[in-house]
Parts: C-alpha cells; structure tokens; sequence
C-alpha cells in the first residue's frame, strides 16, 4: 500500500524547544520534500532530498534542518522553534512519473 | 524561478453545473502540470496532470487543457458532486524535481 507517514500529527512547543518531525514512506522513493502550508500562502518549499545524505534548500529553509539516514525516512527539525513556525507541515514523496504523495500533515503550534 | 498563479481563491458552483480552475505559470520550460486535491484536515491528494507534448487531457470528469503560447492551463470538473467539494492546487514543474505550486481554490458545490 503506498503512503507516506508523518508523526506526530499535532504537536504544540513552547518557544526554544527543538521540534522533530518525522516522515517515513513505503514506496522506495528516491525524492522527498517537507513543505509548510499557511492561509492565503499556499504551499512553501522547505528542503528536498533527492536521496540519502543528498538535501537542498526550498524557498524558506531558514530555521529549519534535515536528515535523511534511511531512504524511507526524512526528518524535519526545528532547532529552538519560533512563534512564526506554527503552521501545518506536509512530507511528499515523488514516484518517477513525477506524481508526489503527501502525508496527513503535522499540526505544530508554536506558543 | 518558476511562479503559477491560481486565479480564482474560491469557486462556487451548483452540483450537476461545470467548475472550472484557472492557472498561469511563467516559465516555459515547465512540462510538467499536476493537479491535486485537498480534502478539510487531509493532505494533498494527485487526481490529474498534464505534460507539454498535449493540449488536452481527459480523466473521467476531470479535463485538463494547456495553452503553451499562453502559458495557461485549466482544470475543468464536469458534471460537479458535492464530494468534489476541496481545495484544488494547480502546480508546474520540470526535470530537476521542483513542483511549484499555486495557492490553491477552494471549490464548493451547493447541492
């Protein structure tokens, strides 16, 4: 069955603590993506990996980090988290027909 | 870089009617043009796409034209169901895996 799995669905941090949100997908995709999506701004474009140990940089990669150890796992990190990163996060991957599969979103609110 | 933009933020339509999506994008060298759907607290979710070697292309009640020269395409949703009901995000993309989206149209059909 194919799909991609985020955990935690819903999280709330105080401002400072570091924030893990993990992804793992069943489909052997090479590529994976982490985006936000906030009202009114579509979705934004964090970082992509386009394999283990091979991530680069979205449009709003700044004060967010990833890993990717495993080819099914792709981890977000949030060091010290902000007021202004509460929003909804979405992990995708790509099959080669360039189709991407989302996860269900992880809620974080930042307070 | 690449920049689409999703002309209509919200679409009201009565079941049985025809919807239609609009989407301009900007850089020629995008051939690739996917479609998806997102259902209230889910993520996004691939129905159709379309790639630049077709002006047209038919999924059940979903079609997708292209206009190259304009650098316009369109979803359109025959035969409307209130399950249609969502936001609707166009993208486009080429070959170095970067989807650009738009920011989405929230479809609702009254019964």
């Amino acid at each position: 069955d194919m799909k991609v799995t985020q955990m935690p669905r819903y999280l709330i941090k105080r401002m400072g603590e570091n924030v893990l949100l993990e992804c793992g997908q069943d489909m052997s995709h090479e590529t994976m993506y982490w985006y936000r999506q906030d009202p009114g701004l579509g979705l934004q474009l964090i970082y992509i990996s386009y394999d283990v140990d091979s991530n680069s940089e979205g449009d709003i990669p700044k004060g967010y980090r990833v890993s990717r150890k495993k080819r099914e796992h792709f981890s977000l990190i949030l060091d010290s988290a902000k007021t202004n990163q509460t929003s909804v996060y979405f992990c995708a991957s790509r099959d080669s027909g360039n189709t991407l599969y989302f996860g269900e979103g992880s809620r974080l609110i930042v307070v | 870089g690449e920049k689409v933009e999703q002309h209509e933020s919200t679409l009201s339509v009565r079941e049985g009617d025809s919807a239609v999506i609009n989407c301009t994008y900007t850089d020629t060298a995008s051939s690739y043009f996917p479609w998806y759907k997102q259902e209230a607290g889910k993520g996004l979710h691939f129905v159709i796409d379309i790639r630049s070697n077709v002006d047209r292309k038919q999924s059940q009640r979903l079609i997708v034209l292209l206009d190259k020269k304009a650098k316009r395409f369109s979803l359109h949703i025959t035969a409307t169901q209130p399950e249609d009901s969502a936001i609707y995000f166009c993208a486009a993309g080429f070959n170095n895996n970067r989807i650009f989206f738009g920011d989405g149209t929230q479809l609702v059909v009254k019964p």
